[in-house]
C-alpha cells in the first residue's frame, strides 16, 4: 500500500518553463489537495478537489492549474514558472472525515 | 534536511516533561480541528483531530483541547520524548461545508535530553 505518491521528487526549471507535478493515491479517497511550503513557513493550499470531477481554488491559486484526472490522480501544472514558485509542493488526500490527510513525500521545485 | 521550522516559534522542553502547543484559529464554521506533526524532510503526519461539538479528546500520550469561545486549540503531549521533536501545525476543515483543509501557523518543538 503506497499511500500518496508524488513525482518528481526534485525539479529545477528555468523561468518561463512549464511542468506538471503528478500525484496519485491508492486509498480510494474522494478529496485531494495541493499545497506549497516555503522555507520556515506553513502549508498554503493551492487547489483542492473535493471529489472526482470537481476542483476549487485554495489560498494561493495564481500561476497554477490542476486536473483531477480520475479518482486516483490529481496533477498540478505550472504554465510559466517564476522564481516566486520555488517551494516544496505537497499533495495530500483525505477520506470520509476530511480530517486525517495523508501526504506525499513532497516535490522540491527550484525556479531559476 | 528541509528547513521547515526555521522561522517558526520554538518551544523547548526537557525530555519527560509535558508539552503544550497552542494555536489560534479564525473560522468558527470549521467542522474539524486537527493537529499534524512534520519532521524534517517529510510531509505532515496526522496526530489527532477534534470535532467542533467537542471540547476535549485524548489519544495516546496526546490530548487536544478546543475552546470555541476564544477560538483556541491546544495540543498537550505527555512525557515528551526526543522523537517528538518536530514542527507541529494546527489545521481546520469543513469550513462553510467545504472540504478545504487549511493549515495554521506552526510551532517547532525541541526536546532536550
Amino acid at each position: 500500500n503506497a499511500g500518496v505518491t508524488q513525482t518528481p521528487k526534485f525539479q529545477v526549471l528555468k523561468t518561463g518553463q512549464s511542468m506538471t507535478l503528478q500525484c496519485a493515491q491508492d486509498m480510494n479517497h474522494n478529496s485531494m489537495y495541493w499545497y506549497r511550503q516555503d522555507p520556515g513557513m506553513g502549508l498554503r493550499l493551492i487547489y483542492y478537489s473535493a471529489s472526482e470531477g470537481t476542483t476549487d481554488k485554495g489560498e494561493v491559486p495564481n500561476g497554477y492549474n490542476v486536473s483531477r484526472l480520475n479518482k486516483r490522480e490529481f496533477s498540478l501544472r505550472l504554465e510559466s514558472a517564476a522564481p516566486s514558485q520555488t517551494s516544496v509542493y505537497f499533495c495530500a488526500s483525505t477520506g470520509a472525515t476530511h480530517a486525517e490527510a495523508f501526504f506525499g513525500q513532497g516535490t522540491r521545485l527550484t525556479v531559476v | 534536511g528541509e528547513s521547515v521550522g526555521l522561522h517558526l516559534p520554538t518551544l523547548s522542553v526537557q525530555e519527560g516533561d509535558n508539552s503544550i502547543i497552542n494555536c489560534a484559529y479564525s473560522n468558527s464554521a470549521s467542522d474539524y480541528f486537527i493537529w499534524y506533526k512534520q519532521e524534517s524532510g517529510k510531509g505532515p503526519q496526522f496526530i489527532i483531530d477534534i470535532r467542533s461539538n467537542m471540547d476535549k479528546r485524548q489519544g495516546q500520550r496526546v490530548t487536544v483541547l478546543l475552546n470555541k469561545t476564544v477560538k483556541h486549540l491546544s495540543l498537550q503531549i505527555a512525557a515528551t520524548q526526543p522523537g517528538d521533536s518536530a514542527v507541529y501545525f494546527c489545521a481546520e476543515n469543513g469550513v462553510d461545508s467545504s472540504y478545504k483543509l487549511i493549515f495554521g501557523s506552526g510551532t517547532r518543538l525541541l526536546v532536550r535530553p
